[in-house]
């Protein structure tokens, strides 16, 4: 079974510009959520999806939007990048229930330049 | 009072040692607890839940303590692998829509 996949791995942006990152699910899996780690610090919270609904939203600008499809993929959309907005984006996904713990895919490195 | 709070470190111990952290956490309601490794410029990767009675998973031991609001991982005898950021993880409802990270222990064990 193909774990968490997230694309593309690297990026690299200039400041203004608008940016997708993509994520597929583990198969079965109805939740995926978001999340920014900046370097030596945790992973911040910023979206979770489950059944295509938005289940929660983390304190980040409204820059910052997602969605999920019908097949659980999802996608994170930053607009007007700012150099702050450099960092490592994880996707996590779920079954659902709170107990699981989540599956994280290897990351999307977006710089900011 | 941060969500979740961990010691940054690094902690630097001897292969073979014992350590220990804890992380606490500020919600009291909070439902389910875990702890994650990190390994440098890798995805977290789940490595224990951490149940109310405790639970043990060869040399790991994670520990809860709703009383005081932390949860804590004991490494044995511990590997040069063993090397990575620890990060504690608190989910505060029942809901899966947002589980929080602590900014993670660093751990270096020396050969």
């Amino acid at each position: 079974d193909a774990g968490v996949t997230q694309s593309p791995t690297h990026l690299i942006k200039t400041r203004g510009q608008q940016v997708t990152l993509r994520c597929s699910p583990i198969s079965g899996h109805k939740s995926v959520s978001w999340y920014q780690q900046v370097l030596g610090q945790g992973p911040q919270f910023i979206f979770q999806y489950y059944e295509k609904e938005e289940r929660g939203r983390g304190n980040f600008p409204d820059r910052f939007s997602a969605r999920q499809f019908p097949n659980y993929s999802s996608e994170l959309n930053v607009n007007a990048l700012l150099l702050g907005d450099s960092a490592l984006y994880l996707c996590a996904s779920s079954p659902g229930a709170a107990n699981y713990g989540y599956t994280f895919g290897s990351g999307t490195r977006l710089t900011v330049v | 009072r941060k969500e979740v709070e961990q010691d940054p470190g690094p902690f630097n111990v001897p292969e073979g040692a014992t350590v220990a952290f804890n992380c606490t956490y500020s919600n009291s309601a909070s439902q389910s607890f875990f702890w994650y490794r990190q390994d440098c410029r890798k995805e977290p990767k789940l490595l224990m839940s951490v149940y109310s009675s405790g639970n043990e998973d060869g040399r790991f031991t994670a520990q809860l303590n709703r009383a005081s609001q932390y949860i804590s991982l004991l490494i044995r005898d511990s590997k040069l692998s063993d090397s990575a950021t620890y990060l504690c993880v608190v989910n505060p409802g029942l809901r899966d829509d947002k589980i929080i990270f602590g900014k993670g222990t660093r751990l270096h064990i020396l050969p």
